[in-house]
């Protein structure tokens, strides 16, 4: 079983959608997650974190963590074009430091 | 001012030869990482040094050697390319205490 698993994509969503990207990872003591969005030809840069249970908002992109389910998804609320990108969730198990498990990533595309 | 930067930013060798990748942060960060990106962008750790102490070392061909001859900078050498080594690798850096890491915008290596 993968570490992390990302719903394979590709994505398309028309522009104003609401894009809904998921991810599931296998280590219950995972204690972080993060979401990372790659342009092509570009390097990961971090969009969220978040380490509680629940939802946390940051403007049109909000994570939500559920630990029990041991499931990390990202809403992007009024998808842009320029949102078109891959996506990479990443968790850190917590066991040594820095040690981030990434997925293989969604693509998405927002279509005008 | 750019805070991660890596040298060169594309490098095409042939087989057999031994070549190097440099990497430095002007963030005051503690924490360097080296990951290797496929051709299915998959983002995988390599090595990570904490005050240019090895902190995690994956399994990867004792080709690959690092080092950190500061906080600051962390290279890699790579011994006897093969045609597998092809990849984009990613230099990143992180405060300890601070999860966020900060990604350089790639070495893309092209292996003939």
């Amino acid at each position: 079983q993968k570490e992390v698993e990302q719903n394979s994509g590709p994505l398309s969503v028309p522009e104003g959608a609401i894009a809904s990207l998921n991810c599931t990872y296998s280590d219950r003591g995972s204690q972080s997650f993060f979401w990372y969005r790659q342009y092509s030809g570009k390097s990961p840069e971090l969009i969220m974190f978040i380490y509680s249970n629940g939802d946390k908002e940051d403007g049109r992109f909000t994570a939500q963590l559920n630990k029990a389910s041991q499931y990390v998804s990202l809403l992007i609320r009024d998808s842009q074009p320029s949102d078109s990108a891959t996506y990479l969730c990443a968790v850190n198990r917590g066991s040594t430091l820095g040690r981030l498990y990434f997925g293989r990533g969604t693509q998405l595309t927002v279509w005008p | 001012d750019t805070a991660v930067s890596q040298t060169p930013k594309y490098l095409v060798t042939q087989m057999g030869n031994d070549k190097s990748i440099k990497c430095e942060q002007n963030l005051g960060h503690d924490t360097m990482y080296w990951y290797k990106q496929d051709s299915k962008k998959f983002l995988k750790i390599m090595f990570s040094y904490n005050n240019k102490e090895l902190i995690i070392n994956e399994t990867v061909p004792n080709r690959f050697s690092p080092k950190s001859p500061d906080k600051a900078h962390l290279n890699l050498h790579i011994n006897s390319l093969e045609l597998g080594d092809s990849a984009v690798y990613f230099c990143a850096s992180s405060l300890t205490g601070e999860e966020t890491q900060y990604f350089g915008p790639g070495t893309r290596l092209l292996v003939l």
